[in-house]
């Protein structure tokens, strides 16, 4: 079955740790999507890329790093940096445009604790 | 500037009834799409519905529709004959287009809406 698949479901992380996030999708999108929420917020865009070797920021990008090496495969390392990382990661991918109907298609969610 | 407003924080609707949720958005791009998002307390996100700026016809899928206004800039969604399984968080979505539409663009969300349903 097609979909995107993120690993791990539950993350600690202790302080002063960069961790990474893994997202993959068997879905041949060529957009990915990194979305942080806190608790009873919205989605807020971390990172995106509408092709491989091609990423921009997105509204909260301080403290994070993607790569996009491969089109099935957008991780998220979370950086010391930031502050401030205990949130629910979902990542999404979606199809061009001009095929249609272009909903975003997400993952079951990474939820990251600091300890 | 918010791109996406939802002002409802949470709705409350009584069963078989029906409720619309509002959304409005703001943006310059001419080419662009709306998305409506379900968010059970499991965190799943569940596509709802969709509407592009340049479909004249208001999108139905089953007992949701989008009330789209575009020169009020707003996407509501309307829900009818609730059930008790329509309890949860809502989201509203913009992705906005490039030239020609061709463009991924950012997709950005709202703040959401938490829906109960009462029996």
């Amino acid at each position: 079955d097609g979909g995107i698949t993120q690993s791990p479901k539950y993350l600690f992380r202790k302080e002063g740790q960069n961790v990474t996030l893994s997202c993959e999708q068997n879905l041949n999108h060529d957009a990915m999507y990194w979305y942080r929420q806190d608790p009873g917020q919205g989605l807020r865009l971390i990172y995106y890329s509408q092709i491989v070797n091609d990423f921009q920021k997105g509204d909260i990008a301080e403290g994070y790093s993607v790569s996009r090496e491969k089109k099935e495969s957008f991780p998220l390392t979370v950086t010391s940096a930031q502050k401030n990382p205990t949130a629910f990661y979902l990542c999404a991918s979606s199809s061009p445009p001009r095929q249609g109907n272009t909903e975003a298609f997400f993952g079951q969610g990474t939820r990251l604790t600091v300890v | 500037a918010q791109k996406i407003t939802q002002t409802q924080p949470g709705m409350f609707v009584q069963e078989k009834e029906a409720v619309t949720l509002d959304c409005t958005y703001d943006t310059s791009d001419q080419s662009y799409g709306l998305f409506w998002y379900k968010q059970p307390s499991s965190g799943e996100m569940i596509f709802l519905i969709y509407q592009g700026s340049y479909d004249e016809q208001n999108a139905t899928e089953g007992r949701y529709s989008l009330n789209f206004q575009k020169a009020r800039k707003s996407a509501n969604l309307v829900i009818s004959a609730s059930q008790l399984g329509d309890s949860a968080m809502y989201f509203c979505a913009m992705r906005e287009g490039g030239a020609g539409g061709t463009s991924y663009g950012k997709l950005t969300f709202g703040q959401g809406t938490i829906l109960t349903v009462h029996p």
